[in-house]
C-alpha cells in the first residue's frame, strides 16, 4: 500500500543534543510538508518541499532545518532542541499544494 | 485572510446516537477546497473527505455525512449511530488556490467522545 512512513515513531533526545526525524513515502508526490503539533492544538506548518524547492513559513524558528535528498526521503533536523520543542511532528505529502495532504503516523519527541 | 472555526471544543455522545460537527469557514477566494480530518489518540492524521467550492453536492459515506453550504460558509459533519471507535479529534481545513496561500489552515478541532 502506499504511504507515508516516519521514523522513529517516539523520540527522546537531551536538552540541545541535536536531533534528525525522518520520513519517506511511497506516493511518488511532489510536496512533502512537515508540521509541528502541541498537546490540543491544531498541527503547525513548519515548511515544505515543492520539488527541490524549498519553503520555509515566516515564524519557523533557525533551530529547525529540513532536508530532502529525493522525491521520497525528507528528513526534520532540530539543532539545538529545547524543553519548547517537545510535540509531535507530523509528515505529510500532496501532489500538488492544492492537493489533498496525506500523513504519515508522526514522531512524538521527548526533550529531557 | 482565510480562517476556520470551529466552535465546539469538546463534544460527548452516548453510543448510536447521532452528532454532528461543526466548521464554519472564512475566505476571500471564490476557488477553495475543504478538507476534514480524524485524529485517533494513535497521533496520526487520517484525511476523510475534501470538497472543492464549486461543488456543494452533499456527500454520504457510510455513516459518515458532509453537509457543504456555501451561503453559510459552513461544512458540517455528521457522524449517524455513532461508535467507540468514532472517538479521536476531528480537524476541519481550508487551502485557498491564490498563488502563495495554498496551505492548510486548520480549525482548532473538536474533541469527539462516544459514551459505551
Amino acid at each position: 500500500d502506499a504511504m507515508v512512513i516516519q521514523n522513529p515513531r517516539y523520540q527522546v533526545t537531551q536538552f540541545g543534543k541535536p536531533v534528525t526525524l525522518s520520513c519517506s513515502q511511497t506516493l511518488n508526490h511532489n510536496v512533502m510538508y512537515w508540521y509541528q503539533q502541541k498537546s490540543s492544538q491544531a498541527p503547525k506548518l513548519l515548511f515544505h518541499y515543492y520539488d527541490k524547492d524549498f519553503n520555509n513559513e515566516a515564524d519557523t524558528p533557525d533551530n529547525f532545518q529540513s532536508r530532502r535528498p529525493n522525491t521520497s526521503f525528507c528528513f526534520l533536523d532540530i539543532r539545538s532542541p529545547g524543553l519548547g520543542d517537545a510535540a509531535m511532528y507530523l509528515c505529510a505529502t500532496s501532489n500538488g499544494r492544492r492537493d489533498t495532504q496525506y500523513f504519515g503516523p508522526g514522531t512524538r519527541l521527548t526533550v529531557l | 485572510a482565510q480562517k476556520v472555526t470551529q466552535a465546539q471544543t469538546e463534544i460527548s455522545v452516548v453510543e448510536k446516537e447521532d452528532v454532528t460537527l461543526d466548521c464554519v469557514y472564512e475566505t476571500r477566494d471564490t476557488t477553495y477546497y475543504l478538507f476534514w480530518y480524524k485524529q485517533p489518540p494513535s497521533g496520526e492524521l487520517v484525511f476523510l473527505i475534501r470538497r472543492n467550492s464549486f461543488d456543494e453536492q452533499n456527500e454520504i459515506s457510510g455513516r459518515y455525512s458532509w453537509n457543504f453550504q456555501k451561503s453559510t460558509s459552513s461544512f458540517n459533519f455528521t457522524i449517524t449511530a455513532s461508535q467507540v471507535v468514532d472517538s479521536a479529534v476531528y480537524f476541519c481545513a481550508l487551502v485557498e488556490s491564490n498563488f502563495g496561500n495554498e496551505k492548510l489552515t486548520f480549525g482548532t478541532g473538536t474533541r469527539l467522545t462516544i459514551i459505551p
